[in-house]
Order: structure tokens, then C-alpha cells, then sequence
């Protein structure tokens, strides 16, 4: 079974900080992906990777970046936190084969204070 | 421009009433779409994809590209139905996603 892990389930933060979003999944997936989920408003796409070192712009991207670096692993980063960016933050995998069903982590839910 | 709309923030039923959660898409080309369910404390994971034509936990949804819709479906609610359902569209490597509908199921 697809195993997605993501480094924290909840996660409080300050104003400014810089902050570090990790997953990990087990299945050797090429697809990667980070969104954030809120209420009313669905799954909106971060950012993407279909390779290692290779990323791609979702439809929110500003003030977010992301690192692929092994496989196996896709980080976001949230440069310089603000309290908009409070969120669920929900990271999954996928084959690289096209429209297999994407596999989703537990999420980590995010306060800036 | 592909999108995918869920008109419905939020549906209530009886148990064993009847349960249709109401999808429509727009994309140019043959469409390729799931339904993803959350429950309460749980992760997001696939209920169901068009192309298999299958029922998973009593629900079905069929694809019908003259009103560009794929609405999920189950003849009897059950109280264990009771979670944020999200309806999804495969374009470019990636999901379009709807907005969600959250069903309870009334005892």
C-alpha cells in the first residue's frame, strides 16, 4: 500500500519565519505534489514535480518554493510566513503513467501567528 | 478553460434516502475523472474513477459528456457516508479539483 508521509500533523509558526514542509512517500512515484486545502475553496495546487531537481508552478505559487532533491522526497518551503498561509497543507504522489489516481499524506495543519 | 464545479457546498440527507452529489466539467477532449472522499480525521483517498466502471461502497457516477457531468450516486445513504467529497478532473499531469460537497447523513 502507498505510503505518504508527511513530517508534522500540526504546526505553529510566526510571522516572518521561515518554514519547512517535508514528505516523503514509498512507492517510487514520479509525480509529486503540494496543496493546500480550505474550506469553501478545495485543493489548490502549490507546485508540482514530475522528477528529481524538476518543479513546476501551480496555481498558487507566490510566496511558496519547493525542493526535490531525491525522489522519494519533496519539500515545501514558505520563504517568509504571513498569516494568509495558514492553511491544511496536503502532499501526494503519483506514477509518472498518465491519470493514475493521486495518493494523498495525513496533511499538516499550519497556524502563523 | 478546464474546470470542475461542485454546485453544492454542502448536501444533508436522511439515512436511506437516496444521495446524488452533482459534478460538472468543462475540458476539450475525452475527460478523465475521479471522485475523491475525506473522512472526518482521515487523509484524502480515491472513491472512484470513471474508467472502471465500478461501485465502490455502494456509490457509482457515470460520465455523461452531452451535459458535461459525472454526479456520484448511491440509492441508500448510510450514516458512514458522512464526509467531504471532492470531485476531480486529470489534465496535464495534473488534477483539477472541484470546490467540495460536504455530506451528513441524518440518523
Amino acid at each position: 500500500d502507498v505510503k505518504v508521509t508527511q513530517s508534522s500533523r500540526y504546526l505553529v509558526k510566526r510571522t516572518g519565519e521561515k518554514v519547512f514542509l517535508e514528505c516523503v512517500q514509498d512507492m517510487d512515484h514520479e509525480n509529486m505534489f503540494w496543496y493546500r486545502q480550505d474550506p469553501g475553496l478545495g485543493l489548490r495546487l502549490i507546485y508540482f514535480s514530475y522528477d528529481v531537481k524538476m518543479k513546476e508552478k501551480g496555481d498558487i505559487p507566490e510566496g511558496y518554493s519547493v525542493s526535490r532533491e531525491k525522489k522519494e522526497r519533496f519539500s515545501l518551503i514558505l520563504e517568509s510566513a504571513s498569516t494568509n498561509q495558514t492553511s491544511m497543507y496536503l502532499c501526494a504522489s503519483s506514477p509518472r503513467v498518465s491519470n493514475q489516481p493521486q495518493h494523498f499524506g495525513d496533511g499538516t495543519r499550519l497556524s502563523i501567528l | 478553460a478546464q474546470r470542475v464545479t461542485q454546485p453544492e457546498k454542502l448536501l444533508s440527507v436522511f439515512k436511506g434516502a437516496p444521495v446524488e452529489l452533482k459534478c460538472n466539467y468543462s475540458y476539450s477532449g475525452s475527460p478523465e475523472l475521479f471522485w475523491y472522499v475525506q473522512y472526518s480525521r482521515q487523509r484524502l483517498q480515491l472513491l472512484l474513477r470513471h474508467i472502471s466502471r465500478e461501485s465502490i461502497k455502494g456509490f457509482t457516477a457515470d460520465l455523461n459528456k452531452g451535459e458535461t457531468s459525472f454526479h456520484l450516486k448511491k440509492p441508500f445513504a448510510q450514516e458512514e457516508d458522512s464526509a467531504m467529497y471532492y470531485c476531480a478532473l486529470y489534465s496535464n499531469y495534473q488534477l483539477i479539483w472541484g470546490a467540495g460537497t460536504k455530506l451528513i447523513i441524518k440518523p
